[in-house]
């Protein structure tokens, strides 16, 4: 079975500033691993994903995570956070052998403050 | 096309009565799913459809009942409800072949009084 713990339920921060956002998950098997964003009042929508390869993945607005398998996390970074960064953000993982079900963490509140 | 439209937006509904939530998507998915949230929480899988067929249930109520009329259509039927059933239901869709990633809907905001 898979799990994932978000360390952080709630992250303020001031704009401009860096930001992590830390995941770990636990998994028998080999897993895909995403970051899923949800602005108020909409669905989730992807923000960036490793699937194999370089460990480094990087969306397009800014946001990077690195896959550490020894340390089996995937933390989520931001060197200058916008205002417009405010939401929920929902580390997951899948596995591999196929099936359906993606697990999502609890999710981390990002309040960017002016 | 890379969206997943859901309608209503909002529903409201009372304990006795029966309504359902409907979910589109033209990217050539074959697998759809329904999610449940709650306030503050992550999304909870309810049910997956794999081509058209029920893959996966998870123990969800009977009073909830999925249907896949096509390859694009996801409905969710709604019976009996109860004041706890009250929550954000999303749609999702993503490749069968790849289960790389999900494309969600903006969801349905049931209330159940």
């Amino acid at each position: 079975a898979q799990s994932v713990t978000q360390l952080d339920s709630q992250v303020p921060v001031f704009e401009e500033a860096p930001v992590e956002l830390r995941c770990n998950y636990s998994s028998s098997v080999s897993v895909y691993l995403f970051w899923y964003v949800q602005y108020p009042n909409q669905g989730l929508q992807l923000l960036l994903k490793y699937l194999s390869g370089s460990t480094l993945v990087e969306s397009i607005n800014g946001f990077e995570a690195e896959f550490n398998k020894s340390q089996t996390s995937f933390h989520l970074r931001k060197p200058s956070v916008h205002i417009s960064d405010t939401a929920e953000y929902f580390c997951a993982v899948s596995t591999r052998r196929g099936g359906f079900k993606t697990i999502f963490g609890a999710g981390t509140r990002l309040f960017v403050k002016a | 096309d890379t969206e997943v439209t859901q309608t209503p937006k909002h529903l409201v509904m009372g304990m006795t009565n029966k309504k359902s939530l409907k979910c589109e998507q033209h990217m050539g998915h074959r697998a759809m799913y329904w999610y449940k949230q709650k306030a503050k929480k992550p999304p909870e899988l309810m049910f997956v459809y794999s081509y058209e067929k029920l893959s996966i249930n998870e123990s969800v109520p009977s009073r909830f009942s999925p249907e896949c009329p096509n390859s694009s259509l996801l409905n969710l039927h709604l019976h009996a409800l109860q004041p706890e059933d009250s929550a954000l239901y999303l749609c999702a869709s993503s490749s069968v072949a790849t289960n790389e990633k999900l494309f969600f809907g903006s969801g349905t905001q049931l209330s159940v009084l």
